[in-house]
């Protein structure tokens, strides 16, 4: 079957770096997306990776390895604002988005 | 207005009621899409249409019906639900895969959700 995998909820302080992890399990690869979708909000792309390597956009950056089937978010100088689930979806053979459930992350002041 | 927009933005219906959800988009995309969203789950995607034409239907209890008039609009039927069917529902759109741009992704926009609760 296919999967992803990302932990359920991380907290963090404002002003620090947080690295949110996903793992995927597909049938084909046309790409990796990362999603935030703040509470009752519709979810809103961020980044899309489908080579290899990392892709940054301001403070946020995504990284994938395919041989690894592994993805992570890497979110920079923290801001309460980016309090919100982050939501890891893969883009099988058949052009599906594949979701992950979601990581709440929690900023602290 | 812009973007993919749903109407309305929260309902509550009995099991024995009959409505439907409303979605649209601006954007001038091809394919447009249903999801499901409940707590901690993954979304999970009920319907795809592409070029009006549905392409997917994961294994989606008949008393979910879809209607796809034309590539900007998309209904979503409800009768006889279960408790179990209280979520948030989300519409997205996007660029057909198969018919966009190989140099494009393609990515989801989402509209604001449908929260339904079946009492």
């Amino acid at each position: 079957g296919q999967n992803i995998d990302q932990p359920t909820e991380m907290t963090a302080t404002e002003g620090a770096i947080v690295q949110i992890n996903c793992t995927y399990q597909t049938s084909g690869f046309n790409g990796l997306f990362w999603y935030q979708q703040h509470a009752g909000e519709a979810p809103t792309f961020l980044s899309y990776n489908v080579l290899d390597g990392l892709e940054e956009k301001g403070r946020f950056s995504s990284f994938l390895s395919r041989s690894k089937g592994y993805s992570y978010l890497l979110l920079k100088e923290l801001q309460m604002k980016d309090s919100a689930s982050y939501l890891c979806a893969v883009m099988d053979s058949n052009y599906q988005l594949i979701w992950g459930a979601g990581t709440k992350l929690i900023i602290k002041p | 207005e812009t973007g993919v927009t749903q109407t309305p933005r929260h309902l509550v219906m009995g099991m024995t009621n009959k409505k439907s959800l409303k979605c649209e988009q601006h954007l001038g995309h091809n394919a447009m899409y249903w999801y499901k969203q409940s707590a901690k789950k993954p979304l999970e995607l009920m319907f795809v249409y592409s070029l009006e034409e549905r392409v997917e239907n994961n294994s989606v209890p008949s008393r979910f019906s879809p209607e796809c008039p034309n590539s900007s609009h998309l209904f979503l039927h409800l009768h006889t639900l279960q408790p179990e069917d209280s979520a948030l529902y989300l519409c997205a759109s996007s660029q057909d895969q198969l018919h966009g741009s190989l140099s494009s992704y393609n990515e989801q926009f989402f509209g604001p959700g449908t929260r339904l609760t079946v009492l």
